[in-house]
């Protein structure tokens, strides 16, 4: 079946604007996960979704960021007033029911000119 | 505090000869504990995971880790390296607490031929 889709693969904007990124998971994966990767950095997490709630946005960096979840499907990361701190690959994952693995979409890279 | 450790940012082996790639963690309980490798460009890919049981688990790839609960390290090894192993690879922990993954700063893994 399908895996975790991410669009766009890959994003380039100036500093000021507004960016979406979106996360389509896998069918039936409860749990949603938002990252970030900065170059040469580990996984630093934003926010997990279950359904459409999110329990825990303690990883967003700033008020620039926000996330919204449709039931138990798409997910978007808007970043607001772009900065180039930004700049990085954005990872989505997602969960099945009672378990405990992520599966990883490809991820977009975020570039901030 | 809970976290991942692993201690070496680059390795470099020939190809044939075996692989060890370290990690630590800090956790308070019995750790849920994942490897994942990230080739270039791609998402994250499940390698192995432990959860309870047998202290060595095998995974995908020819990989396998040792959970040693003394040491509080979950190792990654492989025999006999290929030149298509390499790949940055990442340690994780999963706090059933939090419902959080908790990523090592990764290990970038290049195979000379």
């Amino acid at each position: 079946g399908a895996g975790v889709s991410q669009s766009p693969s890959n994003k380039v904007t100036e500093k000021g604007k507004d960016v979406e990124l979106r996360c389509d998971p896998i069918s039936g994966h409860t749990a949603l996960y938002w990252y970030r990767q900065s170059l040469g950095q580990g996984l630093e997490f934003l926010i997990y979704f279950q359904g459409n709630s999110a329990p825990d946005k303690s990883g967003l960096p700033s008020d620039r960021f926000s996330a919204e979840r449709t039931g138990e499907s798409v997910s978007t990361l808007t970043i607001q007033r772009t900065q180039q701190e930004d700049s990085a690959v954005y990872l989505c994952a997602s969960s099945p029911p009672h378990n405990n693995e992520q599966f990883f979409g490809p991820g977009t890279r975020l570039t901030v000119l | 505090a809970q976290s991942v450790t692993q201690p070496d940012i680059h390795i470099t082996v020939s190809e044939g000869a075996s692989l060890e790639l370290r990690c630590n963690y800090s956790y308070g309980a019995t750790p849920y504990l994942f490897w994942y490798v990230q080739s270039p460009g791609q998402g994250l890919q499940l390698l192995l995971k432990y959860f309870s049981g047998d202290t060595l688990v095998q995974g995908i790839k020819g990989f396998e880790a040792e959970f040693k609960r003394s040491q509080s390290s979950f190792n990654l090894r492989k025999p006999s390296v290929h030149w298509s192993d390499a790949a940055e690879y990442f340690c994780a922990l999963y706090s059933s607490g939090t419902y959080k993954y908790i990523f090592g700063t990764g290990t970038r893994l290049k195979v000379l031929a």
